[in-house]
């Protein structure tokens, strides 16, 4: 069945630390790949994409995403952490039927905290 | 505004009843999806609609759930004799039809007391 992992439900940073937030899947093919992020009360905002090509993709907030196919992962980083970046991110994924996609499925998601 | 809209924000109900949450897609965006996020999980697929179809209903958990989409446009999703356990946050998402990125509204806070 297809499946998204998100192994770390809670991680903690300091404030200008790196991140990285993992994420597998488990398709037949490669899927469409996202991450999202959702802070508290609010709806979920797309931070980037994967479809094809290059495999590091840029995101918004300085957030970048590498997919690695041997791996089946798509892990999120940043390279300097800001107290504004605690929120819940939620990896997603999709297959392309010829132009007409399936259902996303998430993961369950990580909660970042982050220490001043 | 241009962003997906859903009503109400917040609902209560008792165990028992039926309720309607509804969904005002991004104008243009033929694909709509309706998600059930309980608290701690990620968002759980309930169904999708391209156009006025219901192209995947695979998601939604029994038959008290329906949703429709008559005109293409706006969608109810419909839930009938509530259950404690149906308490969670309905959200929706609309999408051009072949982009693959969707846009999701803030969520529908579904409480069944």
């Amino acid at each position: 069945a297809q499946s998204v992992t998100q192994p770390d439900i809670h991680i903690t940073v300091s404030e200008g630390a790196s991140l990285e937030l993992r994420c597998n899947y488990s398709y037949g093919a490669t899927p469409y790949l996202f991450w999202y992020v959702q802070s508290p009360g609010q709806g979920l905002q797309l931070l980037l994409k994967y479809f094809s090509g290059d495999t590091l993709v840029q995101g918004i907030k300085g957030f970048e995403a590498e997919f690695k196919r041997s791996q089946s992962s798509f892990n999120l980083r940043k390279p300097s952490v800001h107290w504004s970046d605690a929120a819940e991110y939620f990896c997603a994924a999709h297959m392309n039927y010829g132009g007409s996609q399936g259902n996303l499925i998430f993961g369950k998601g990580t909660k970042l905290s982050v220490k001043p | 505004g241009a962003g997906v809209s859903q009503t109400p924000s917040n609902k209560v109900t008792e165990k028992g009843k039926y309720v309607e949450l509804r969904c005002d897609p991004i104008s243009g965006h033929t694909a709509l999806y309706w998600y059930r996020q309980s608290l701690g999980q990620g968002p759980e697929f309930l169904i999708y609609f391209q156009g006025t179809g219901a192209a995947d209903d695979s998601g939604l958990p029994n038959d008290r759930f329906f949703a429709v989409r008559p005109e293409g446009s706006v969608s109810t999703l419909k839930i009938q004799r509530t259950e404690r356990g149906d308490s969670a946050v309905y959200l929706c998402a609309s999408s051009p039809s072949s982009a693959g990125e969707l846009f999701f509204g803030e969520g529908s806070r579904l409480t069944v007391l």
